[in-house]
């Protein structure tokens, strides 16, 4: 079983329209969470933190459900820049090693 | 955010050859550096992490001596693949991490390895 496990997508979204996607981790002593957005042939870059009482950034919101273990992202009137992969990451280790899932694909159609 | 380089961005090599990938902080000390390797459709895998001035720490089934990983300075690790073969052919990306906070990691560009 995978670490982290994601719906790869894609999730095909209309522009303005509310997009949300899960991701499930295996590991419950995992100290912290992330969203990662990845565009094609780049590197990962932070999109936001996961806090344990949900939180948002501007059009973005995260939440965490540390009993079912899993966080979920919602993007709200989506835009075309949005069209990404999103990484899903735990941190588990003292060391900050982090673990990434596959991604989920979105692609915002105009 | 703190900016990582990574040089080159792409390489090109023939099979058996060796290849030298540098990761460097610019504006900040790195005192980990960590090595992830993303294969297509697929998650980033950690390979490795390097503390400044020790050995690094590799990750089970990465071979630590065809991934030969050096972080000499509070601003510079690299990553040689030695005796490189195609499927070796990967986007080799590394991140770094300051000395200030655990959790976030600011990372490279990526380097395109491609071995014919």
């Amino acid at each position: 079983r995978k670490e982290v496990e994601q719906d790869p997508g894609p999730f095909n979204v209309p522009e303005g329209a509310t997009v949300a996607f899960n991701c499930t981790y295996s590991n419950s002593a995992s100290q912290s969470f992330f969203w990662y957005r990845q565009d094609c042939r780049k590197e990962p870059k932070l999109l936001m933190s996961v806090y344990s009482s949900g939180n948002e950034d501007g059009r973005f919101t995260a939440q965490l459900n540390r009993a079912s273990q899993y966080i979920s992202l919602l993007i709200r009137d989506s835009k075309l820049s949005d069209s990404a992969t999103y990484l899903c990451v735990v941190n588990f280790g003292s060391w900050g090693k982090l673990q990434f899932g596959a991604g989920t694909q979105v692609v915002v159609t105009p | 955010g703190a900016v990582v380089s990574q040089h080159p961005s792409r390489v090109i090599c023939k099979s058996g050859t060796s290849v030298k990938i540098e990761c460097r902080s610019l504006d900040f000390q790195a005192t980990t550096m960590f090595w992830y390797r993303q294969f297509p459709k697929q998650s980033l895998m950690l390979m490795a992490t390097s503390n400044e001035g020790s050995k690094a720490t590799y990750e089970q089934g990465v071979e630590k001596d065809k991934f030969l990983i050096n972080h000499a300075s509070l601003t510079l690790s690299t990553l040689t693949v030695t005796s490189a073969h195609p499927e070796d052919s990967s986007f080799y990306i590394c991140s770094a991490r300051g000395a200030g906070g655990l959790n976030e990691q600011f990372f490279g560009p990526g380097t395109r390895l491609t071995v014919l």
